[in-house]
């Protein structure tokens, strides 16, 4: 158990719905990062926040956004979903990604399907 | 551009003998790499890193090692044991360019064979 969580674990839904993924950090991390990882892609890089300020932005579609709240939970916001947005969508955590060696920690996931 | 490339999808290994896992990457700006083990419908679970300063770094039977010159790293596994049957990822942050974001290999799937 890394010590991040990540809620819900499943979510099946429709072409043009909206969800939302939560993420919560291990304790002590301020930093917080979302990867999505398809069949065909891999593990790719969304999104960084820290202290709930964007650090950095990767691949990461307009219809997705995320935010980082005061208590350091985080959100991962999808919209107008399309099919090819079934994926895995990973959170993880660190303390500090100022440091070089800093590492980070992933929780289990959320599995979209998008029908 | 994949600047991280695991060749090997796959690798064989029997129990009690060594794994060896390669990867290989483009960007000289990489200074900390990582390899994580991740077992499917979980999230990927850290194992060991190194950073460029260092070209060794060992944590029980797992060590990684890197040559900065060629771009490579690989972890070895000494003994191989049937629990570390996984996908092997390995992944690469460049701190000064972009911060923390990993970038990943494709992954290995290892299966190791009692």
């Amino acid at each position: 158990d890394s010590g991040v969580t990540q809620t819900p674990k499943h979510l099946i839904t429709a072409t043009g719905q909206r969800v939302t993924l939560r993420c919560s950090p291990r304790s002590g991390d301020l930093s917080v990062y979302w990867y999505q990882q398809s069949l065909d892609q891999g593990l790719q890089f969304l999104i960084q926040y820290y202290n709930g300020e964007e650090r950095a932005k990767g691949n990461i579609l307009e219809r997705f956004s995320a935010q980082q709240f005061p208590d350091l939970h985080s959100e991962l916001n999808l919209s107008s979903l399309e099919l090819g947005d079934s994926a895995l969508y990973f959170c993880a955590s660190s303390v500090e990604p100022g440091v070089a060696t800093d590492t980070q920690y992933f929780g289990p996931g959320t599995r979209l399907t998008v029908l | 551009d994949q600047q991280v490339k695991q060749n090997s999808p796959s690798l064989s290994v029997q129990e009690g003998r060594i794994s060896i896992l390669n990867c290989d990457y483009t960007n000289s700006m990489f200074d900390y790499f990582l390899w994580y083990k991740k077992y499917p419908a979980e999230g990927p679970t850290f194992l060991i890193s190194i950073s460029s300063i260092k070209d060794k770094n060992e944590d029980g039977r797992f060590t990684v090692f890197l040559n900065k010159s060629a771009k490579h790293l690989s972890l070895h596994i000494v003994p191989s044991q049937p629990g570390d049957s996984a996908v092997y990822f390995c992944a690469a942050s460049a701190q000064e360019t972009s911060g923390s974001r990993l970038t990943f290999g494709e992954g290995t799937q290892l299966t190791v064979n009692p």
